[in-house]
């Protein structure tokens, strides 16, 4: 599974796009990226994924670059409500994931 | 119905008590975890069931003992516990193939306090 790196922190202003950025440098072809939130004391919650095109759903966007070594998920509205500690986790169809320690989100009022 | 329901949401247990914890799922999901998360870190895996059998046991302890009775229900059975086991314990669920196989649904979590 390639290894991902986000950023420990960030912040973000009510109302703004928060941009959240993953490096999976040694990403192979047949890795998916998939990405995870966990609000303050409940459950991850899976947001979005995807292989090589962007992705949108109701939640969140996912640009993934054209040599799928790093990605950004959006949210193009933040509210307080997305404060939340992120997980980008990059590996192939089926295998087992294991969190890293992700990115720690703060929305700012 | 896209819950997974853990009971119970907090357990104080002393470590000579036997108690369990209890997962359930209605999606037809046939793979469900244990995860144990400690306070300010990630969730660490600790089991996965695939079709009711253990498939993976992450060198977990033998004082947890995982149990998957049918497909809906997972329990984790907790026997002299240690002070350091104190942590939020999660149950998810996927379906057991391909790509939803990473798409995992999890549940609010049971808190437990070793005394």
């Amino acid at each position: 599974d390639a290894k991902t790196t986000q950023p420990t922190s960030m912040d973000c202003a009510e109302g703004r796009a928060a941009n959240l950025p993953c490096n999976h440098s040694t990403i192979s072809g047949n890795e998916y990226v998939y990405w995870y939130r966990q609000i303050h004391s409940q459950g991850p919650q899976y947001i979005i994924h995807g292989l090589k095109n962007n992705e949108t759903n109701e939640m969140a966007s996912l640009i993934i670059t054209e040599d799928r070594k790093s990605s950004t998920l959006i949210l193009p509205h933040a509210t307080l409500r997305d404060t939340a500690v992120y997980y980008c986790i990059a590996l192939p169809t089926g295998n087992q994931f294991y969190f890293g320690t992700g990115t720690s989100l703060t929305v700012i009022p | 119905d896209t819950e997974v329901t853990q009971t119970p949401k907090h357990l104080v247990m002393g470590m000579t008590n036997k108690k369990s914890l209890k997962c359930e799922q209605h999606m037809g999901h046939r793979a469900m975890y244990w995860y144990k998360q400690k306070a300010k870190k990630p969730p660490e895996l600790m089991f996965v069931y695939s079709y009711e059998k253990l498939s993976i046991n992450e060198s977990v302890p033998s004082r947890f003992s995982p149990e998957c009775p049918n497909s809906s229900l997972l329990n984790l059975h907790l026997h002299a516990l240690q002070p350091e086991d104190s942590a939020l314990y999660l149950c998810a669920s996927s379906q057991n193939r391909g790509i939803a196989k990473n798409i995992q649904y999890f549940g609010a979590g049971t808190r437990l306090s070793v005394l």
